[in-house]
This record gives structure tokens, C-alpha cells and sequence, in this order.
């Protein structure tokens, strides 16, 4: 049975600096990972989608990378803002078309 | 624009009555799912539909049933409810199981049983 953690459960930082979120799951075998922000009583906001083929995805200010073997995925969010202040949920798609979410890390960037 | 919406947002209601939460979505997508987020914000799958077929049914209790009329909705009710069920539910859609374009999910219907 496939688990997804994140650490870590919360993240407080300054402006301006770099966040680096981890996930890490137990079964190797997926298909893709997903990074979601969702805001306090908002949906989930698809942030970035890396294919198992792939090592890393790109937007803007935020990167992710993928280690399938290791099972781990992180995600850098440079130069971080106020805007940045979300829950930040992975998710993992593997056989049988299950996606199967972390318990998210809440990220609070003090101006 | 192109997306998952979902009705009602917001829904408050009594024990023991039975609820509907609708989920449209206009991207074109075959398959739709039903995520539930409990009080510890963890989510997890409830239902998933492809092409109008149920594909996976996660032990829910036989008190929800979703509905697909077509590929483009799916829709869940809820009898007897019950407490426990207080949640957030959010609707999902991908093409395919999401091994392409990934999963683009509804905003959420933040469901309170009193």
C-alpha cells in the first residue's frame, strides 16, 4: 500500500528566503508525482507535474525534483513571499489509477 | 474557463437528512473521482468514474452513492448522515487514470453535520 509523507508539518521563514519542502513515498512504482498549494478553505491549485521519467519540472520561482528510485520528490520555492503562504500537498499516482496525497506542509512566509 | 466546479460550496445540515453535492466539469476530462479531507486535512479517495462506469469505490459506506449522468458530472449523495460525515469533498477530473496532464480538482464543498 502506497504512503506519501511530508516534513516537514509546518514551515515558518522569513521573506526572501528559500523553502524547500520534501515528500517521500514507499512504493517506487508511480506513474507521476503532483505538487498542489491549497489555501485555507480553497481547493487545490495544481503546482507542477513530474512524469516518472522525469527528474525535474520547472515554473517560475518553483522546482521540482523527482528520485523514483529513492522515493522522494522536493520542492523549492525561491526568493519566498507572503503570497507563498499555503499548505503545500504532494501527491503520487500509481497502479490503479489511485492518487495518493501526503498530509501536506502548512508554509507561513513572515514579511 | 475551463474547470471542475462544484455546488453547493457550503452546505449545513441536520443528522439524518440526505444531501446532494454536484460536480460539472468542462475540460474535456473521461475521468471524474470524489476525494474526501478530513478534519487533520488528510485526503483520500472516495470514488472514481470513467466514461460513466464506476472504476474505484473505496469501502465508503453504502450511504453515499455518486451518480454520473454523462462523463462531463458526477454528482454524490449522501443519505442519513451522520455526524462523521462533516468534511471537506472535493471533485476531481483527469483523462485517462492522470498519467498525462494530471488531476485538476474542484474547489471544495465544505459539508457540516450538526
Amino acid at each position: 500500500k502506497q504512503e506519501v509523507t511530508q516534513i516537514p508539518a509546518a514551515l515558518s521563514v522569513p521573506e526572501g528566503e528559500n523553502l524547500v519542502l520534501n515528500c517521500s513515498f514507499t512504493d517506487s512504482a508511480i506513474y507521476n508525482l503532483q505538487w498542489f498549494r491549497q489555501d485555507p478553505g480553497k481547493g487545490l491549485t495544481s503546482l507542477l507535474l513530474i512524469q516518472s521519467s522525469q527528474r525535474e519540472q520547472t515554473s517560475g520561482r518553483l522546482n521540482a525534483s523527482l528520485d523514483k528510485s529513492s522515493g522522494r520528490s522536493t520542492l523549492y520555492i525561491a526568493a519566498s513571499q507572503p503570497g507563498d503562504s499555503a499548505t503545500y500537498l504532494c501527491a503520487v499516482l500509481a497502479a490503479g489509477n489511485k492518487l495518493t496525497f501526503g498530509g501536506g506542509t502548512r508554509v507561513l512566509v513572515k514579511p | 474557463d475551463t474547470a471542475v466546479s462544484q455546488t453547493p460550496k457550503y452546505l449545513v445540515t441536520q443528522m439524518g437528512n440526505d444531501k446532494s453535492i454536484k460536480c460539472e466539469q468542462n475540460l474535456g476530462h473521461d475521468t471524474m473521482y470524489w476525494y474526501k479531507q478530513d478534519s487533520k486535512k488528510f485526503l483520500k479517495i472516495m470514488f472514481s468514474y470513467n466514461n460513466k462506469e464506476l472504476i474505484i469505490n473505496e469501502t465508503v459506506p453504502n450511504r453515499f452513492s455518486p451518480k454520473s449522468p454523462d462523463k462531463a458530472h458526477l454528482n454524490l449523495h449522501i443519505n442519513s448522515l451522520e455526524l462523521g460525515d462533516s468534511a471537506v469533498y472535493f471533485c476531481a477530473s483527469s483523462q485517462g487514470g492522470g498519467g498525462g496532464d494530471g488531476y485538476t480538482f474542484g474547489s471544495g464543498t465544505r459539508l457540516t453535520v450538526v
